[in-house]
């Protein structure tokens, strides 16, 4: 099972960018890597998801070099509401996802 | 998008009674979800996997018969907390996946137990 490992909190101030990396080494040929935000007391909330270069949807982009083991979610002029934890997860998407393992996570703070 | 909803959003019941949470989703068939549990500050800890029409498979050390799983239809998935104990009080959070090749896990909004 791949595991990740994130840093454990970041600042950051309104109207920054905000990038926070992902190591996973262990990653496997079949494995997607999918980005998650959580509120407090709610579940998690899909942010993006990839297998390799560059993946850019409205909220976010999501950068993965050639070697896949690691990868970096880039929030772009982030705003009070951004802050929250952020999980990066390693997963066979085609397989179901068997066991997919949280990690610890990246407690984002965005500050005024 | 793909919606997974939890009901209760929360419950609060009293030392040996059993509390059921389940987990729909609304717009798509799921032949596996999964249950989470989540303490306060901590990440989310993959409790078991449920598939439609066969047991559960839990993760080593959650006891099977304390956390009853059934997974009896293709968008209903249900977890009880048989004869709950205060240590069991936390947020219960499921997730589910539509059957298509490209789409990622949809989780609920979670379930806060509380056992007074």
């Amino acid at each position: 099972l791949a595991k990740t490992t994130q840093p454990i909190s970041m600042d950051s101030y309104e109207g920054q960018e905000v990038n926070i990396t992902c190591s996973h080494n262990n990653i496997a040929t079949n494995d997607y890597i999918t980005w998650y935000q959580q509120f407090p007391s709610q579940g998690p909330r899909f942010i993006i998801q990839g297998y390799k270069t560059k993946v850019t949807n409205e909220v976010a982009s999501l950068f993965i070099p050639a070697d896949r083991k690691s990868s970096t979610l880039s929030l772009p002029r982030v705003s009070l509401s951004d802050t929250a934890v952020y999980y990066c997860l390693v997963g066979d998407r085609n397989g179901g996802y068997n066991k997919l393992i949280f990690g610890a996570g990246t407690r984002l703070a965005v500050h005024p | 998008g793909a919606v997974v909803s939890q009901h209760p959003s929360w419950v609060i019941c009293k030392s040996g009674t059993s509390v059921k949470i389940e987990c729909r989703s609304l717009d798509f068939q799921a032949t596996t979800m999964f249950w989470y549990r989540q303490f306060p500050k901590q990440s989310l800890m993959l409790m078991a996997t449920s598939n439609e029409g066969s047991k559960a498979t839990y993760e080593q050390g959650v006891e099977k018969d304390k956390f009853l799983i059934n997974h009896a239809s293709l968008t209903l998935s249900t977890l009880t907390v048989t004869s709950a104990h205060p240590e069991d009080s936390s947020f219960y959070i499921c997730s589910a996946r539509e059957w298509k090749g490209n789409s990622p896990l949809h989780f609920g909004n979670g379930t806060r137990l509380t056992v007074t």
